[in-house]
């Protein structure tokens, strides 16, 4: 199985920053990366499809990048709503892997 | 709209069984593989099963595999899980989703407990 680890598992900033989320995966896995954010008591919502495609109606503050077995999502000015756990998810091979998940919080 | 909307959770007792519906629409449900996801309370997400737009192929990890069955009714635009020989760690919110993990349903919670 792949295993995915993100990192950190916890993240404050300030509004207004710029945060990196990264997730790596135990094999390569093509670019098939998806982000996805989760706010209490919701569903996860995509965020980014396929490493770097940005899902309609997201802002686009939110990107991400990556390849091989490293990957990245960026928050280029972190906003209030932004808060949410983050998880990415490797759609490569069975069985299908989420990571642990990133906690977003505004100091 | 896309919409899923899931149904039929509840409490169980270990060992018992239950059948989780999801009801899709806004899309051409015959169309697309569709899939379950669970997150245990306060944990992350867990895949549990995808089925192909027939029906004719599923996948399911090694966690579920001889106990769940997934299945879709076409006609009905429905998707189903058949849980069986449920577990205290079944305990979860269930949520139906696209294959393409574009669009989820607002998840359905299973308590396994005696």
């Amino acid at each position: 199985d792949i295993q995915m680890t993100q990192s950190p598992s916890v993240l404050s900033a300030s509004v207004g920053d710029r945060v990196t989320l990264n997730c790596k995966a135990s094999q390569n896995i093509n670019k098939y990366l998806n982000w996805y954010q989760q706010k209490l008591g919701e569903a996860p919502k995509l965020l980014i499809y396929n490493t770097n495609n940005l899902q309609t109606g997201i802002p686009s503050r939110f990107s991400g990048s990556g390849s091989g077995t490293d990957y990245t999502l960026t928050i280029s000015s972190l906003q209030p709503e932004d808060v949410a756990t983050y998880f990415c998810f490797q759609h490569n091979s069975w069985p299908l892997t989420f990571g642990s998940g990133t906690k977003l919080e505004i100091k | 709209e896309v919409q899923l909307v899931e149904s039929g959770g509840g409490l169980v007792q270990p060992g018992r069984s239950l059948k989780l519906s999801c009801a899709a629409s806004g899309f051409t449900f015959s169309n697309y593989y569709m899939a379950w996801v669970r997150q245990a309370p306060k944990k992350g997400l867990e895949w549990v099963a995808t089925i192909s737009t027939s029906g004719s192929r599923t996948y399911y990890p090694d966690s579920v595999k001889g106990r769940f069955t997934i299945s879709r009714d076409n006609a009905k635009s429905s998707l189903y899980l058949q849980m069986n020989s449920l577990k205290s760690e079944d305990t979860a919110t269930y949520y139906c989703a696209r294959h393409d993990f574009d669009y989820w349903g607002q998840g359905v919670m299973v308590t396994v407990s005696s």
